[in-house]
């Protein structure tokens, strides 16, 4: 099946920094999905991409779809302490009931 | 809050014992899909239920069942529990669309 590739797997920066990880697949999705794990919760849906080439943001976070399609890229500015979790990026299969495709995650930690 | 609720939060079961897990969908979402989640990875995708209609199925076996009740709320049983079955299990609701919008899960332990 498809699967999508996850980068950085896990990064430890300092308050105040920007952040970007990437989110790459050997298929081409029509939908690109962001979203935020804390510990012991249910995934957070961040943003939402359905275009290639669309930008998104949503505060301090900016979503893009690849223009290939297959890759999309999210970038924090400014971390903080609650940003610490995990980033997953996500894609409907609209052949399985959009089913939803997950990358294997970036863990972020923030120094203070 | 995304108002997808599940019950139980945790659970603790002994192998090949039966299970029944609860969720509740959002107010208005038609659909709901089950996620399996193992430590330290992506949610794996179970199925997917919409109006009531199995709509889509990821590579588990038949002894992960479902059903979506007419006020679309669903439950998941799991058969035979193996101790590879523990995991976080996921429910998330939806209308139609991409979006899915995950509740905070239940814990499974299998001994």
């Amino acid at each position: 099946g498809q699967q999508l590739n996850q980068s950085p797997q896990s990064m430890f920066i300092q308050e105040g920094e920007d952040v970007s990880m990437n989110c790459t697949s050997s298929s081409i999705f029509n939908t690109w999905l962001w979203y935020k794990q804390d510990p012991g919760e249910g995934p957070v849906l961040l943003i939402a991409l359905y275009k290639a080439g669309e930008l998104t943001s949503n505060g301090r976070l900016t979503a893009q779809f690849g223009i290939t399609r297959k890759d999309s890229f999210l970038n924090i500015s400014a971390s903080i302490p609650s940003d610490v979790g995990i980033y997953f990026c996500a894609g409907p299969q609209r052949n399985a009931g959009n089913m939803l495709t997950f990358g294997g995650g970036t863990r972020l930690m923030v120094k203070p | 809050e995304t108002g997808v609720t599940q019950s139980p939060t945790h659970l603790i079961k002994t192998r090949g014992q039966q299970v029944t897990l609860r969720c509740s969908s959002q107010s208005g979402h038609n659909t709901v899909s089950w996620y399996q989640q193992a430590l330290g990875q992506g949610p794996q995708f179970i199925f997917q239920y919409y109006r009531e209609e199995e709509n889509g199925r990821g590579n588990f076996p038949p002894r992960f069942s479902g059903l979506q009740f007419p006020n679309y709320s669903s439950e998941l049983n799991v058969n035979a529990l193996e101790l590879d079955d523990s995991a976080l299990y996921l429910c998330a609701s939806s209308l139609e669309t991409d979006r899915q919008y995950f509740g905070p899960g239940t814990r499974l332990t299998v001994t």
